[in-house]
């Protein structure tokens, strides 16, 4: 059974700094890892998606790395701003069609 | 292009009571999903549908959730007789489930509906 943990559980860094949130698997044969974001009271906001052939997606301020081999995922923020705020949760999906496995998520604080 | 849509946002009931939610997946999408969001967690599958069938239910509570999605459109998913512990947040999810969206299989979530159960 796929297992997805995610380190830290929560974060808080001040406005500008560069922020790593990790997040691993237990079960290496994925279809795709997708990064979601989600503000409270909300639902959830695909940020970034990486296929299982890729190692990593960038998308402004965000870039995803996907390491198969070792079951983990990186989401990097640069330059984070106060609107970063919201928890950030990592899923993954065993094939096509499938269900996410969702990690617990980083509730990520940026102070002004 | 409407998201998914979901209703009510906010439920509060006794136990024991019924309750039910109501998910109207974005226009065209074969494949639905409701999820369970506990507190601090992230969101748990329910019941997955490819149009009108239900091809994972096997985390679905069966003594007491159910759900329908008739005409392969919009979704319902029920408890009854609600418990304490299933206070949580309900996600719907759709997906469109088409040829040319393999390489993405992007999944669209709806807002939920936090149920809080007394």
């Amino acid at each position: 059974k796929q297992e997805v943990t995610q380190i830290p559980a929560a974060l808080s860094v001040p406005e500008g700094e560069n922020l790593v949130l990790n997040c691993s698997f237990t079960d290496s044969a994925i279809y795709n890892l997708q990064w979601f974001r989600q503000d409270p009271g909300k639902g959830l906001t695909s940020l970034l998606l990486i296929q299982s052939s890729q190692r990593e997606q960038t998308s402004g301020r965000l870039n995803a790395s996907l390491d198969k081999s070792s079951g983990r995922s990186t989401l990097y923020i640069a330059a984070s701003q106060p609107g970063d705020s919201a928890t950030y949760l990592c899923a993954v999906k065993r094939g096509y069609g499938q269900n996410f496995v969702f990690g617990p998520g980083t509730r990520l604080s940026v102070l002004p | 292009e409407a998201g998914v849509v979901q209703s009510p946002r906010y439920k509060i009931i006794e136990k024991k009571q019924p309750v039910a939610f109501w998910c109207n997946p974005i226009s065209g999408h074969n494949t639905l999903y409701w999820y369970r969001q506990n507190l601090g967690q992230g969101p748990e599958l329910l019941i997955r549908y490819e149009n009108e069938e239900a091809v994972d239910d096997s985390q679905l509570p069966k003594d007491r959730f159910s759900a329908e999605r008739l005409k392969g459109v919009d979704s319902t998913l029920k408890i009854q007789p609600a418990e304490l512990g299933d206070s949580a947040v309900y996600l719907c999810a759709s997906s469109s489930g088409v040829e040319w969206d393999k390489y993405t299989d992007t999944q669209y979530f709806g807002p939920g509906t936090r149920l809080t159960v007394l």
